[in-house]
């Protein structure tokens, strides 16, 4: 079946920039999605690409897709303490059944 | 407009009890989805109403769990007898949309964090 693979921990100094990857099994995956859970919170849509598309910009984050490696990356530049949660990374082919990956925990260090 | 809310926020229950879950989704989204996270794994896809209608309850891990949408408003998910390995964040979803597209993805709550002893 389908899968999505994350790194578990990531450690990172204040305004140095983060880059959480992931990569995916599923070859029709047509949207893939970044989320952000803060301790005590729920999902927060960060940002999302389509799969025709191999970069997306938004302030200070940055999704890059290579579609053949099936592999996907977020990159959080000048990064915060406020940054600090669980990153999800998630693929559909266009349904709701969202596949997950287990969560990236980011710890920014002051 | 108001998110997707989800009540409670913690539960904690002893083994063998039964717990109900609510999810209040946002108005006038008539797609509602059930997940859960289990032991920081992996969040996993349980069912999904239209309206009141169950669309597809393919992720319900087994007849333990019962999900409701009378009305087709808010739904609750019920846990009875509840056994250890039930413990995790269940989260609610909600879209207006059937299905994920570009401008449309999924409005996820905070989450029920299930505690069984």
């Amino acid at each position: 079946g389908e899968d999505v693979e994350q790194s578990l921990f990531l450690s990172v100094r204040e305004g140095d920039s983060s880059v959480i990857n992931c990569t995916y099994t599923d070859s029709s995956s047509t949207y893939l999605y970044w989320y952000k859970q803060e301790p005590g919170a729920g999902l927060q849509l960060l940002t999302y690409i389509f799969s025709n598309m191999d970069m997306k910009q938004d302030q200070r984050l940055t999704v890059l897709l290579n579609k053949k490696d099936k592999h996907l990356s977020l990159r959080i530049a000048d990064t915060q303490t406020g940054d600090s949660a669980i990153y999800f990374c998630a693929e559909t082919s266009g349904t709701y059944k969202y596949i997950f990956g287990t969560g990236t925990r980011l710890k920014v260090l002051a | 407009e108001a998110g997707v809310t989800q009540f409670p926020s913690h539960s904690v229950i002893e083994k063998g009890q039964t717990v109900t879950l609510r999810c209040d989704p946002i108005s006038g989204h008539d797609n509602l989805y059930w997940y859960r996270r289990v032991m920081g794994k992996e969040i996993k896809f349980l069912l999904h109403f239209v309206k009141e209608s169950k669309q597809d309850e393919s992720g319900m891990p087994n007849n333990r769990f019962l999900a409701e949408r009378t009305g087709g408003t808010y739904s609750t998910l019920k846990v009875q007898p509840a056994e250890l390995e039930d413990s995790g964040v269940y989260f609610c979803a909600s879209s207006y949309l059937q299905g994920s597209s570009y401008n449309s993805p999924l409005h996820f709550g905070n989450g029920t964090r299930l505690t069984v002893t």
